[in-house]
């Protein structure tokens, strides 16, 4: 069965970075790319970008341009997500999903999420 | 790129039906038949609800439907249970620099 399976709960300081992992299994995990959305506290959700895990290239959402990287590990089926420059506003929990269309909108399995708490 | 527009709840009783609507522009809903919605129960992740506007994924309950008309979507419930009690969003394919966007979200209370 597929799974997707993330690192566990980061508490870091404002201006600091942090790289989140999504381990998946069950499937083919170069055959399908991977979003990765976020949702702050009593918020909705919001896109933050895609990575195709086959070839590494990657498509992010303006507003994360230049703060966001994601990458890939073919050997170990995982992705990351690393966001730098934290700040308050960037305390959320950080959710994985496996894209299964060209359209990147159907995301049909989704991490257990992880919650970033940014604090001084 | 703005998220598209959602009203912030609905309500309605076991039984009957609601509906849910997502408002964008030409440039995302209306320019496109990629618009999907999930369902999120408190401190859980999103489930894909409906996808390319009106199509059901396996294991989704017929009593959930989509339609388009024109940069509006709409995510149809009928036969309320207690158990579709939870946000939903939209989400819909964007031609912007930020290719997909999400709806606010819509907070679904079963009375």
């Amino acid at each position: 069965q597929v799974q997707l399976v993330q690192s566990g709960a980061e508490v870091k300081k404002p201006g600091a970075s942090v790289k989140v992992s999504c381990k998946a299994s069950g499937y083919t995990f170069t055959s399908y790319y991977m979003h990765w959305v976020r949702q702050a506290p009593g918020q909705g959700l919001e896109w933050m970008g895609i990575i195709n895990p086959s070839g590494g290239s990657t498509t992010y959402a303006q507003k994360f341009q230049g703060r966001v990287t994601m990458t890939r590990d073919t050997s170990t089926s995982t992705v990351y997500m690393e966001l730098s420059s934290l700040r308050s506003e960037d305390t959320a929990v950080y959710y994985c999903a496996r894209e299964v269309s060209s359209s990147w909108t159907i995301a049909d399995y989704w991490g257990q999420g992880t919650l970033v708490t940014v604090s001084s | 790129q703005s998220a598209l527009t959602q009203p912030a709840s609905v309500s309605g009783s076991p039984g009957q039906s609601i509906t849910i609507s997502c408002t964008g522009t030409s440039s995302d809903v209306g320019g496109y038949n990629y618009v999907s919605w999930y369902q999120q129960h408190p401190g859980k992740a999103p489930k894909l609800m409906i996808y390319d506007v009106s199509n059901r994924p396996s294991g989704v309950s017929n009593r959930f439907s989509g339609s388009k008309s024109g940069n509006t979507a709409s995510l149809t419930i009928s036969g309320l249970q207690a158990e579709d009690e939870a946000d939903y969003y939209c989400c819909s394919y964007t031609s912007s620099s930020t290719p997909v966007v999400f709806g606010g979200g819509t907070e679904l209370t079963v009375l």
